[in-house]
């Protein structure tokens, strides 16, 4: 199993040029998340999902938009990207079944100049 | 909004123990740990729920007091290998969907 993978690795942007990232996991769980790491501010939720067509909004959803159609991916999108907007983009995911850890996947670079 | 943790770092040498604390201004159902080394993601270490008793594996243990809306995780006897951002994660809610997490405890240890 390849756990959780996360498309692209690396990225650089112009300021208001879109992008998508993609999240996607081989455990057949139900929730999945989108987080940004900056320094010194750990790791703040963007977007969730608990389950397949459903979305939600996390600590700093603004700037962001996600999809959930099958449930074993995630999209970010950024529709006009910002220099706020640099930072290590993490992936998760858990299953419903509490307690849950969740898994992580290895982290999308993004640098918007 | 995010629980808080101390202290922000700590430098060790091996074989000594740390102690790191996370604190939340809201009453909490769990509290989930994560260690994430430098470049690497995020792994889990343990979960604490509302009325469970202290865990631990191998020299990593933590504890929660519900009261007082604090999770504390002790590190025995560290090794070089416990180095790292340790990140607590707090849910308000039975089978929340979400947790918040802290802004994190840097750990290094040194030979």
């Amino acid at each position: 199993n390849a756990g959780v993978t996360q498309t692209p690795k690396f990225r650089v942007l112009k300021t208001g040029q879109s992008m998508t990232l993609l999240c996607a996991q081989d455990m057949n769980h139900e929730y999945m998340y989108w987080y940004r790491q900056d320094p010194g501010m750990g790791l703040r939720l963007i977007h969730y999902s608990v389950g397949e067509g459903t979305t939600a909004k996390g600590e700093v959803p603004d700037g962001y938009n996600v999809s959930r159609l099958k449930k074993q991916n995630f999209l970010l999108g950024l529709e006009s990207a910002a220099p706020s907007q640099t930072s290590v983009y993490f992936c998760a995911s858990s299953t419903r079944q509490g307690p849950y850890e969740q898994y992580f996947g290895p982290g999308t670079r993004l640098t918007v100049t | 909004q995010q629980p808080v943790q101390s202290p922000q770092a700590v430098i060790l040498r091996e074989g000594e123990d740390a102690v790191i604390n996370c604190s939340s201004s809201k009453a909490l159902y769990s509290v989930h740990w994560y260690r994430q080394k430098h470049g690497e993601a995020p792994v889990f270490l343990m979960i604490l729920l509302k009325g469970g008793e202290q865990k631990g594996h191998d020299k990593i243990s933590a504890s929660f007091n519900e009261k007082k809306q604090q999770s504390s995780l002790y590190l025995t006897a560290s090794q070089l290998s416990y180095s790292g951002t340790y990140f607590c994660g707090t849910g308000v809610m039975n089978r929340d969907d979400k947790i918040i997490f802290g802004k994190g405890t840097r750990l290094h240890i040194l030979p």
